[in-house]
């Protein structure tokens, strides 16, 4: 069964501590890696995808990694913007539809 | 990029009552998806919508209870019936880009049931 595994469920950060979030994947002929970011009470904003390992994007403080097994989307120096649910997928077998982790909540003070 | 509208941003309704979300995008698009957010939980699939013919279930959800309309390569709406408080959660309308290279969401619908 095709599983996305995000790790840690919650992440608090110092403003300009940097980290990094984790996603892992079981599907097989991954056809691309989806990174979103959603704010409370909207829809999930679509931030990069990724397609072979070794890959990597870059927008703003985020940079996304992918790996034969799992992504990376690291956050530098972040700012308390950067606060919200992280979420990462990948299409099903069908390439129909996207199969998402429970996400990583980050949450940066001042 | 493409725009994608979705109404209500929220609702209140009655147990037992229906509730009907629209999703419009400005461009064709061949599959439209829609997704429910329960509280503190990620996405799930509830169906896929195509033109023309029925829409896809996922396992755990059939056509009684959340009856999708496609009638244009823009516009789906669904339809969650004989609300129950369990109902309670975010539903959220998708498309992928035509080479699935991208996967645009509308703003969500929270829905109370009470």
């Amino acid at each position: 069964e095709d599983q996305v595994t995000q790790s840690p469920e919650a992440l608090r950060l110092q403003e300009g501590e940097s980290s990094s979030l984790n996603c892992s994947y079981t599907v097989s002929g991954l056809r691309g890696l989806f990174w979103y970011r959603q704010d409370p009470g909207k829809g999930p904003e679509f931030l990069f995808t990724l397609y072979s390992a070794g890959e990597e994007k870059e927008k703003e403080r985020l940079k996304a990694t992918l790996t034969k097994k799992e992504s990376f989307l690291h956050i530098t120096a972040p700012k308390p913007e950067d606060s919200a649910t992280y979420l990462c997928a990948v299409p099903n077998q069908a390439g129909t539809a996207l199969i998402f982790g429970k996400g990583t909540t980050l949450s940066v003070s001042s | 990029s493409a725009v994608i509208s979705q109404k209500p941003s929220r609702d209140i309704c009655q147990r037992g009552t229906s509730l009907t979300i629209q999703c419009q995008v400005d461009s064709q698009v061949t599959m439209m998806f829609w997704y429910r957010q329960q509280p503190g939980q990620s996405l799930t699939l509830i169906a896929t919508a195509n033109q023309g013919s029925e829409a896809t279930y996922e396992s755990g959800f059939v056509i009684d209870k959340f009856p999708i309309s496609r009638p244009n390569l823009t516009f789906s709406t669904l339809t969650v019936s004989n609300l129950s408080p369990e109902d309670s959660s975010i539903y959220l309308c998708s498309f992928l880009t035509g080479r699935h290279t991208e996967a645009f969401f509308g703003q969500g619908t929270r829905l109370t049931v009470v």
